[in-house]
């Protein structure tokens, strides 16, 4: 069966200091990956998604990063963090067919 | 510019009754929309979906109704449980199978 494991489940780091959420997942190939964000008072909102090895689309300008170095493994990445950059990050994964399947997520608390 | 609309932040209904949750869209190339259930502090679960050449889906206590032409749509659940208190996103999709969320709905189940 599937899975997809995303951690840290949650981090609190300084303001300026570097940042690397892992998303990995198992029993698939090839899937289609995702980040998304979940800021205080709003919806979950996409950051960036990946359809295979090293293709990596940004859909919001931001401080992020992300990276696909592996065919089921996603980064999302900084190199110095803002009080803004605080929220709970969901990875996700899709086969390309309907729904999806996230992951338990990393609330980030920049301070 | 939000694309799902989720107008109602929160929702309570009385243990037994109908719990209707409504989300509005503005892209008519949304081909396929979803309901995702998310408990406090973890990541959102697939609930139910319907595509857009459907009216109706239904699954046992849960039943998604799209109205095209309107560009709404809405997810009924009879009879309401305490375990439905939760946050519902509504969430749509085009072809290439990104999904954009609405900001959610907290439903309350009062017992």
């Amino acid at each position: 069966s599937q899975t997809i494991h995303q951690w840290p489940a949650t981090l609190v780091q300084p303001v300026g200091s570097p940042l690397s959420l892992e998303c990995t997942v198992e029993g698939t190939s090839n899937p289609n990956l995702y980040w998304y964000r979940q800021a205080a008072g709003r919806g979950l909102q996409l950051l960036f998604y990946s359809v295979g090895i090293g293709q990596i689309s940004s859909e919001v300008p931001q401080n992020l990063s992300a990276s696909r170095p592996q065919d089921r493994q996603f980064i999302l990445s900084s190199k110095k963090l803002l009080l803004s950059d605080s929220g709970f990050y969901l990875c996700a994964w899709s086969s390309g067919a309907w729904g999806y399947t996230f992951g338990s997520g990393t609330r980030l608390t920049v301070v | 510019d939000q694309q799902v609309k989720q107008n109602s932040p929160s929702l309570s209904v009385q243990e037994g009754r109908i719990s209707i949750l409504n989300c509005d869209y503005t892209n008519s190339m949304f081909d396929y929309f979803l309901w995702y259930k998310k408990y406090p502090a973890e990541g959102p679960t697939f609930l139910i979906s319907i595509s857009s050449i459907k009216d109706k889906n239904e699954d046992g206590r849960f039943t998604v109704f799209l109205n095209k032409s309107a560009k709404h749509l809405s997810l009924h659940i009879v009879p309401s449980q305490p375990g439905d208190s939760a946050v519902y996103f509504c969430a749509a999709s085009e072809e290439d199978d990104k999904i954009i969320f609405g900001k959610g709905t907290r439903l309350h189940i009062l017992p």
